[in-house]
């Protein structure tokens, strides 16, 4: 069975840093480009970042760029983003998500609350 | 950056009824990049429609997709009660990926 379980997120204040985590478990990791996208409060979906499968091609959604940083540790079937210069619009449920391209397999989220 | 839009934002229907959601594109999407997914509150997304017309892994027939350039449908042939949530219609061919601003359904 495909599992990915998100963890990391908390209470932060504007400006501080907080680091995300995604472990996948019951496929090939290290083959399938992984993604995180989030969701505000009472908003719709938004894409935050893509990496591929060996980390050479990365995206970042504008509103997350120069303050986020995506990367990923294939031997710890292990997603990250580092998320620096926090905003109160940053506020989210944060997912991290299989691509195939579609995003077929979603982790079950992690709540991110910057305020002060 | 293309823009999807949906409609209507919200959808009142009962169990049985047929539902109709309409998302369109800025610019052509390729149909291999088009997705629909379903979002319930407290849950993570799912993934209902892939290559704006294949339904995923344990996707009930009730579920089906169409279109093709900038206009998709998705279609709910008879409402149960567990459909009754919020629909997403996603491009993943162009970077920036992006999403419609979803349509609730509603039990009227």
């Amino acid at each position: 069975e495909v599992r990915l379980v998100d963890s990391g997120g908390g209470l932060v204040k504007p400006g501080g840093s907080l680091r995300l985590s995604c472990v996948g478990s019951g496929f090939t990791f290290n083959t399938y480009t992984m993604n995180w996208v989030r969701q505000a409060p009472g908003k719709g979906l938004e894409w935050v970042s893509s990496i591929t499968s060996g980390s050479s091609h990365i995206h970042y959604a504008d509103s997350v760029r120069g303050r986020f940083t995506v990367s990923r540790d294939n031997a710890r079937n292990s997603l990250f983003l580092q998320m620096s210069s926090l905003r109160a619009d940053d506020t989210a449920v944060y997912y991290c998500a299989r691509a195939t391209p579609d995003f077929d397999s979603w982790g079950q989220g992690t709540q991110v609350t910057v305020s002060p | 950056e293309i823009v999807l839009t949906q409609s209507p934002g919200t959808l009142s229907l009962s169990p049985g009824e047929r539902a109709t959601l309409s998302c369109r594109a800025s610019q052509s999407v390729g149909s291999p990049y088009l997705a629909w997914y379903q979002h319930k509150p407290g849950q993570a997304p799912r993934l209902l429609i892939y290559g704006a017309s294949s339904r995923a892994t344990g996707i009930p027939d009730r579920f089906s997709g169409s279109g093709s350039g900038t206009d998709f449908t998705l279609t709910i042939s008879r409402l149960e009660p567990e459909d009754f949530a919020v629909y997403y219609c996603q491009q993943n061919g162009s970077p920036p990926i992006t999403f419609g601003q979803g349509t609730r359904l509603e039990i009227k």
